[in-house]
Order: structure tokens, then C-alpha cells, then sequence
């Protein structure tokens, strides 16, 4: 089946240093999001990428959906301590399948 | 607009028992998945519905069913709880297959 791997699995910076995801499918993907759960918390949806090649931001963040859609990053610049949680990316393929697949997350602790 | 809801908010279980977890959510979404955490896996799909009346597995179904009669009410039944089935559970939702989800804030289960 579909499978989602994600790294690093924990990335510890001091605050004001940058911080970068990686998440790679092993199946194409028809799009891939990205959520950010804070401790104790829930998963937060933050933003989807559709287009092969697609790059979004929203201030400090940016998101890339890689060319041939099997891989994604989330690049955080000057991290700062409200950064502080676990990013999970979720991808899904093609066709009827309806079943979004998350990755094992990556766990970011900032240093102030 | 409560968003989704989810109770009881922490529950501990004896092997063998049986018990229902809520998830009403009030903003019309056609989408509701149950997830399930626990530490170093993610978040894995157990079941989902992509309307009333319309239900399906995810990847961990074993031991645990659902039912879809509203489009507001997605119950999970553990059938006879297992120490296994300790996690915390998750209930999401989304108004349609490309857009992300809502969670709710979550039910630790503890099963003894």
C-alpha cells in the first residue's frame, strides 16, 4: 500500500535558526497536505499543494510539492518558540482512493 | 459552529469491555475519518466515511466498527477492548475528498 515517509523524525534548532521537512511518498500523489499539531494538541491543517512543482507560503512558512509529485517540504525560516510541535505531512493518490496517508511526523523543539 | 466534537475526552477500559466513542461535528462535512496515535506511528487510518450511510476500512480496522446514519454523527465501537487498542483517537472531518480536515481535540483511551 500507499506509504509515507517523513524526516527527520525530531529536529531540535535555537530559535531564529531554520527548520526543513522532508516527506516522500512512495506512489505519486494527486495532492499533499501538511498539518501542525502542538503538544498535548490536535493535528492542525495548515495548507494543500496540488500542481506538480507548487510552492506556497504563508509568512514564515514554505510549503514545495516536488516535480514528480512524490515529495514535499515545509520550510520554516527564523524559527521562532510558537514553532514548537509536530509537522505531519498527508498524501493522497489518485482514482477512487478517498484515504488520506500521514507521514510518522517530525517533532520540532526551539531553543529560545 | 462547535467545529467536531469528540467525548469522552479520556476513558480507561478493562480488557474485554466494550464502549462507544462520540464524533458530532455541525459544519455540514461530507467527510469523517477515525484516526488513531500513538508515539513513533503517526496517525493511522481506522475507518472512514465519505457520506450517511457510507462506511469503509482504513488501515487498522480490526476490532473496531462504526456506523454512519447522519451526516452529523460518526460513532467508533471497540467491540471488546484489548491493552493493544491504548492510544489516542482522533475523529476528523472535511466538507469533500480535496480539502483538509478538521480534528477534533481527541479521546485518551487507556485500556487495562
Amino acid at each position: 500500500g500507499q506509504q509515507v515517509m517523513q524526516i527527520p523524525q525530531y529536529q531540535h534548532v535555537q530559535e531564529g535558526e531554520d527548520f526543513t521537512t522532508y516527506c516522500n511518498s512512495s506512489t505519486t500523489l494527486s495532492n499533499i497536505q501538511w498539518y501542525k499539531q502542538r503538544p498535548g494538541g490536535h493535528p492542525v491543517f495548515l495548507i494543500q499543494l496540488v500542481k506538480s512543482g507548487e510552492v506556497k507560503k504563508q509568512k514564515r512558512l514554505t510549503f514545495q510539492f516536488g516535480e514528480a509529485k512524490k515529495n514535499s517540504s515545509l520550510h520554516i525560516t527564523a524559527t521562532q518558540t510558537t514553532d514548537v510541535g509536530t509537522y505531519f505531512c498527508a498524501g493522497k493518490s489518485g482514482g477512487s482512493n478517498y484515504k488520506l496517508t500521514f507521514g510518522k511526523g517530525t517533532l520540532l523543539t526551539v531553543n529560545p | 459552529n462547535a467545529g467536531v466534537t469528540q467525548t469522552p475526552k479520556f476513558q480507561v477500559l478493562k480488557t474485554g469491555q466494550s464502549m462507544t466513542l462520540q464524533c458530532a461535528q455541525d459544519m455540514n462535512h461530507e467527510y469523517m475519518s477515525w484516526y488513531r496515535q500513538d508515539p513513533g506511528m503517526g496517525l493511522r487510518l481506522i475507518h472512514y466515511s465519505v457520506g450517511a450511510g457510507i462506511t469503509d476500512q482504513g488501515e487498522v480496522p480490526n476490532g473496531y466498527n462504526v456506523s454512519r446514519s447522519t451526516t452529523e454523527d460518526f460513532p467508533l465501537r471497540l467491540l471488546s477492548a484489548a491493552p493493544s487498542q491504548t492510544s489516542v483517537y482522533f475523529c476528523a472531518s472535511k466538507v469533500g475528498t480535496d480539502y483538509g480536515y478538521t480534528f477534533g481535540s481527541g479521546t485518551r483511551l487507556t485500556v487495562v
